[in-house]
């Protein structure tokens, strides 16, 4: 069954600490995306893949890089944290007509 | 870059009663559209997904996709309090483009 996983669900973070977010698919997926959601939003691109060794800015990359080592993953790196990007991600995988989503990660950046 | 606005941002039915949601786009190339239901900022749940013009039903969801309206609408019927949630509309020019989202309808389904 199709699925994205994503690591860890919940992070506690102080400002100036760095954070990685992971996202596992299991689809053989190409297309990976990076999403995060506040509060009364919809979903806002951060970066986004084409294939392992690929990464693209989205509509709001700063502050955000990104890493795809390998078709199965793709992470979120904040190297600095700042209380402003406490806030939801959302980690999905496209390929086809198929679109699967994570589970999410609340992050809190104190 | 694409567009994606729906509306109402907010909509209160009583239970029962037919519940419609709207989403307007901006791309008219775009030929790939989904409905998400997402409980209190929990994951997306996947309700209709449409690739052409004409209607889409999923159990009790509906969704009526018009390309040269730039227009998809989602129609609920019989909604139930548990259908209280809020509802995007996502929208991508091929599967493998670019997804975009609006910025969601709060159902509120009152019993």
């Amino acid at each position: 069954e199709a699925a994205v996983t994503q690591s860890p669900r919940n992070k506690v973070a102080v400002t100036g600490g760095k954070v990685t977010l992971s996202c596992n698919q299991t689809n053989n997926h190409n297309n990976m995306y990076w999403y995060r959601q506040d509060t009364g939003h919809g979903l806002r691109l951060i970066h986004y893949s084409y294939g392992a060794g690929s990464t693209e800015k989205g509509d709001i990359p700063d502050g955000y890089k990104a890493s795809r080592p390998s078709q199965e993953n793709f992470s979120l790196i904040l190297e600095l944290a700042t209380p402003s990007q406490t806030s939801v991600y959302f980690c999905a995988s496209c390929g086809g007509y198929e679109q699967y989503f994570g589970p999410g990660t609340r992050l809190t950046v104190l | 870059q694409q567009k994606v606005q729906q509306s109402p941002e907010s909509l209160t039915v009583s239970e029962g009663a037919m519940a419609s949601l709207n989403c307007t786009f901006s791309d008219g190339t775009s030929n790939n559209f989904r409905w998400y239901r997402q409980h209190s900022a929990k994951g997306l749940e996947v309700l209709v997904s449409i690739f052409s013009d004409g209607e889409k039903e999923e159990g009790r969801f509906t969704a009526h996709l018009n390309r040269a309206n730039l227009h998809v609408s989602l129609h609920i019927r019989e909604p139930q309090p548990s259908d209280s949630a809020v509802y995007l509309c996502a929208v991508s020019v091929n599967s493998n483009n670019r997804i975009f989202f609006g910025d969601g309808t709060q159902l509120v389904v009152k019993p």
